[in-house]
């Protein structure tokens, strides 16, 4: 089946630092790529997706690429603030009104 | 408004006990859908309803009956308790043409 592996947190950073999170997946179609995010006490949030093969996400400062050769959709921002301390999941699924298939999380704490 | 919302967030209660919680929404979604997050925040599926009818339901002891009375609400009934189904559990919404759902705060449930 369709799975998601997502790098292990937690990852710390100052704040102001570049942020990488790395997310790759394995499906049989071509699915449709996400980033959650869940702030402390919250439920989980859209951050930003792709549908289809180059595409990016972008949204907050985060962008992600949806890269079939590697089929790796990894997230990125330039400089990171405390407010984005979260637990960010990786997603997809295969088609709409599909369950989505979850990474495990990371865990970004930011210190000032 | 609130798009998606649960009721209640909190539950705490003892082994063996029945209890229900509850989920409605706004958005004229076709489809909804029960996660589970475990305590190390891994979120997976474990019902799906389209137009009031379940359509997948994932391996799940069946002490767990989720039901759909009409198109905005979808309820999990869980019968007697255990120590291991203490997680949050969150309802999302989908519909056709967009991949990407919805989630509601979550139900954090406490067996003791």
């Amino acid at each position: 089946g369709d799975s998601v592996t997502q790098m292990e947190g937690p990852v710390t950073l100052s704040e102001e630092a570049f942020l990488t999170i790395n997310c790759t997946y394995t499906a049989t179609g071509y699915p449709s790529l996400f980033w959650y995010v869940q702030y402390p006490g919250e439920g989980l949030q859209l951050l930003l997706k792709a549908t289809k093969a180059d595409d990016k996400g972008s949204n907050k400062g985060f962008e992600a690429t949806y890269r079939k050769e590697t089929t790796s959709f990894h997230l990125e921002k330039g400089s990171v603030q405390v407010s984005d301390s979260a637990v960010y999941f990786c997603a997809l699924t295969d088609s709409g009104n599909t369950p989505l298939v979850f990474g495990k999380g990371t865990r970004l704490s930011v210190i000032a | 408004d609130t798009a998606v919302s649960q009721t209640p967030k909190y539950l705490v209660t003892q082994m063996g006990n029945d209890k229900s919680i509850k989920c409605e929404q706004n958005l004229g979604h076709d489809t909804m859908y029960w996660y589970k997050q475990d305590s190390k925040k891994f979120l997976k599926i474990m019902f799906s309803y389209n137009n009031k009818e379940l359509i997948i339901n994932e391996t799940v002891p069946n002490r767990f009956s989720p039901k759909s009375p009409d198109k905005a609400h979808l309820n999990l009934h869980i019968n007697s308790l255990e120590l291991g189904d203490s997680a949050v559990y969150f309802c999302a919404t989908g519909t056709s043409g967009l991949d990407e759902q919805f989630f509601g705060p979550g139900t954090r449930l406490t067996v003791l």
